[in-house]
């Protein structure tokens, strides 16, 4: 049961342009959601969060938005530079859970074209 | 601050063996994650660690198995080695365990079963 999806395994955009990284999920105890990026080679580093008692977050070049009553999220990603291109996952948190533990989507990699 | 680090980074065991692997979370970290990843599944919560003690665990079999020691630093090992056990092996780290803080991952260890 994949409670966390990332349905689009590749993107492709121009230098300077948006990008947008969508991520659904199903369980609704999840309560707070986070995106990472990685290189090969490299492990994830994060990239921005949002508490679901947001709708918005911005930091940078960077939003995420979240729509609790779809259960969706997305990064926004303005302007897009090549070397964001890496691949994106989101990830999970849920209101029962201590600690750290996260669920993740498969991850989407993004390529952005000179 | 020296980053999370793993070792080794490369690993090529066969089937039936076992493997142990290693982590040294951020100085002044307490709670240790270790995540698999393989190709299209994202990354798989394998177990939590904080103060020595196994806090969360995934779904993976009695194989997979980790501890804690004194000094924060952590292992995994995976016992009679499966061609299916073949991922990348991700730790994590973070203070403290504290709800919504942010995880540090590691460059994670290329494990190979032949």
């Amino acid at each position: 049961d994949q409670q966390v999806k990332q349905n689009s395994p590749s993107l492709s955009v121009q230098e300077g342009r948006i990008s947008i990284l969508n991520c659904d999920y199903t369980n609704s105890m999840f309560d707070y959601f986070l995106w990472y990026k990685k290189y090969p080679a490299e492990g994830p580093t994060f990239l921005i969060s949002i508490s679901s008692i947001k709708d918005k977050n911005e930091d940078g070049r960077f939003t995420v938005f979240l729509n609790k009553s779809a259960k969706h999220l997305s990064l926004h990603i303005v302007p897009s530079q090549p070397g964001d291109s890496a691949v994106y996952f989101c990830a999970a948190r849920g209101q029962e859970t201590s600690g750290s533990r996260l669920t993740f989507g498969e991850g989407t990699q993004l390529t952005v074209n000179p | 601050k020296a980053g999370v680090t793993q070792t080794p980074r490369y690993l090529i065991k066969t089937r039936g063996q076992q493997v142990t692997l290693s982590c040294s979370p951020i100085s002044g970290h307490r709670s240790v994650s270790w995540y698999q990843q393989t190709p299209g599944q994202g990354l798989q919560f394998l177990f939590e660690y904080f103060s020595e003690t196994q806090r969360n665990k995934g779904n993976f079999p009695g194989r997979f198995s980790g501890r804690q020691f004194s000094n924060s630093r952590s292992e995994m090992n995976v016992s009679t080695l499966e061609l299916g056990d073949s991922a990348l092996y991700l730790c994590a780290s973070s203070l403290q365990g504290v709800r919504y803080n942010e995880q540090f991952f590691g460059p994670g260890t290329r494990l190979t079963v032949l």
